[in-house]
């Protein structure tokens, strides 16, 4: 069965400083793996995904996040934070099957302080 | 543009009644899915279908039904509201073999 961990449901930010969120995932067979981003009383907007081929995948609005199979985990990072980039970001694991089902994790509340 | 639709955005209904919650999607995806969102428990699969005619039960689909009589909505009915049942219900769909979900709006169901 596949999982998603979402490390820190809050994390806070100086505007400037980096953001890092913290994404690690269970899959018994080579995932597809999703950040989404939710704005307030908003439904959830496709940030990146990760297929195949490069492990370093660059997202919209400066987001990016590295596969990285040994440690089972797709990290979210931007190197300087907004303060439009306050919002719930969502990672998501999908398997390379033909389900297309997403399992998504719990979520993390990104404040970013002026 | 091509879109997907969630109506009402807002509900009140009381434990009890039945209740649908519609969705409309205009990008010709064959597959759609509800989930709903509660704090702590992120998105969870409610129901999904992957045509017209096929339904599927998700993670938590005890007390909903759906249906698919075309490719553009995928209804959502709570046959008998709950209170556990309140929460922020989202719909989405993707293309068939995509693995990336294009979301609604959402639809905040109170059940009293």
């Amino acid at each position: 069965a596949q999982s998603v961990t979402q490390l820190g449901s809050h994390v806070s930010v100086s505007e400037g400083a980096l953001v890092l969120l913290r994404c690690n995932y269970s899959s018994s067979v080579p995932p597809y793996l999703f950040w989404y981003v939710q704005y307030p009383n908003q439904g959830l907007q496709l940030l990146l995904k990760y297929t195949t081929g490069a492990t370093l995948v660059k997202g919209i609005n400066g987001f990016e996040a590295e596969f990285k199979k040994s440690e089972t985990s797709f990290h979210l990072t931007k190197p300087s934070a907004h303060m439009s980039d306050a919002a719930e970001y969502f990672c998501a694991v999908s398997s390379t099957g033909a389900t297309n089902k997403l399992i998504f994790g719990t979520g993390t509340l990104l404040a970013v302080q002026p | 543009d091509a879109e997907i639709t969630q109506s009402p955005r807002h509900k009140i209904t009381e434990t009890g009644r039945q209740v649908t919650l519609a969705c409309h999607q205009t990008w010709n995806h064959n597959n759609m899915f509800w989930y709903r969102q509660d704090l702590g428990h992120g998105l969870r699969l409610i129901h999904y279908s992957y045509g017209v005619q096929d339904t599927n039960k998700g993670e938590v689909s005890d007390g909903y039904s759906v249906s698919r009589s075309n490719t553009e909505d995928l209804p959502l009915t709570l046959e008998s509201a709950a209170s556990s049942q309140t929460s922020v219900y989202f719909c989405a769909s993707s293309e068939a073999g995509a693995h990336e979900q294009y979301f609604g709006p959402g639809t905040r169901l109170t059940v009293t």
